[in-house]
């Protein structure tokens, strides 16, 4: 059955450097998200990307945050200057399609990003 | 304000005993609600999603039900193999976005 795949599993960086966790959704979908989950808590939507745009994003997606579709087949969430409460588990999830349809968004296992 | 509440946080049962997890939602709208299975380290699952009040989905084990207000996921005889933590989402008119709950951590006694 066809998954989403999200690299590295475990990304430990330095607070204040910069991040980029890459996904790669399953191949005929059309709707990219990221997702967070800090330890112990719910999982929260960061963004959702549509034709090479962001179509909608949470507070919590300020402008340290920025995602990219840089080829057919790779969409990456970067965060610029990371900081402690940045560490989280980084859900990528896509879907078929939406609007008034609703095909479910599946998830890919996640990227544990540790900020030291 | 869109909010989705599980109950309860955790549930111990012997393996065959069955139950209902329970998804209260408010949200300006309802697109649709989804269940989601978790596994400790991995992504959510999908199992189910529902549409409009009165509809029912089932696979193997699992019914989920939903009414305007709450949607509940009974899991009839269960298994070892279903101990996870189940996850209820709702998805708002207007947006493309999940609003997830808690989740219910579910463990099944051999």
């Amino acid at each position: 059955e066809p998954e989403v795949t999200q690299t590295p599993s475990h990304q430990v960086t330095q607070m204040g450097q910069e991040v980029i966790l890459r996904c790669v959704p399953i191949s005929n979908h059309l709707y990219f998200y990221w997702y967070r989950q800090i330890l112990g808590q719910k999982v929260e939507f960061l963004v959702s990307f549509y034709n090479n745009e962001i179509s909608e994003k949470s507070e919590i997606f300020d402008d340290q945050f920025s995602v990219e579709r840089p080829d057919g087949s790779n969409f990456t969430l970067k965060i610029r200057s990371t900081k402690l409460e940045d560490s989280a588990m980084y859900f990528c999830a896509s879907s078929e399609a939406t609007g008034y349809s609703n095909q479910p968004q599946h998830f890919g296992d996640g990227t544990r990003l540790s900020i030291l | 304000e869109d909010q989705v509440t599980q109950s309860p946080e955790a549930l111990r049962l012997q393996e065959g005993e069955s139950s209902s997890l329970n998804c209260s939602y408010t949200v300006s709208g309802l697109r649709g609600l989804f269940w989601y299975r978790q596994d400790p380290g991995k992504g959510p699952e999908f199992l189910f999603t529902l549409y409009s009040a009165g509809e029912e989905k089932e696979k193997e084990r699992l019914k989920a039900t939903l009414t305007k207000k709450e949607s509940f996921l009974h899991i009839t005889a269960p298994k070892p193999e279903d101990s996870a933590t189940y996850l209820c989402a709702v998805r708002p008119s207007g947006t493309y976005k999940y609003i997830f709950g808690t989740g219910t951590r579910l463990k099944v006694l051999a």
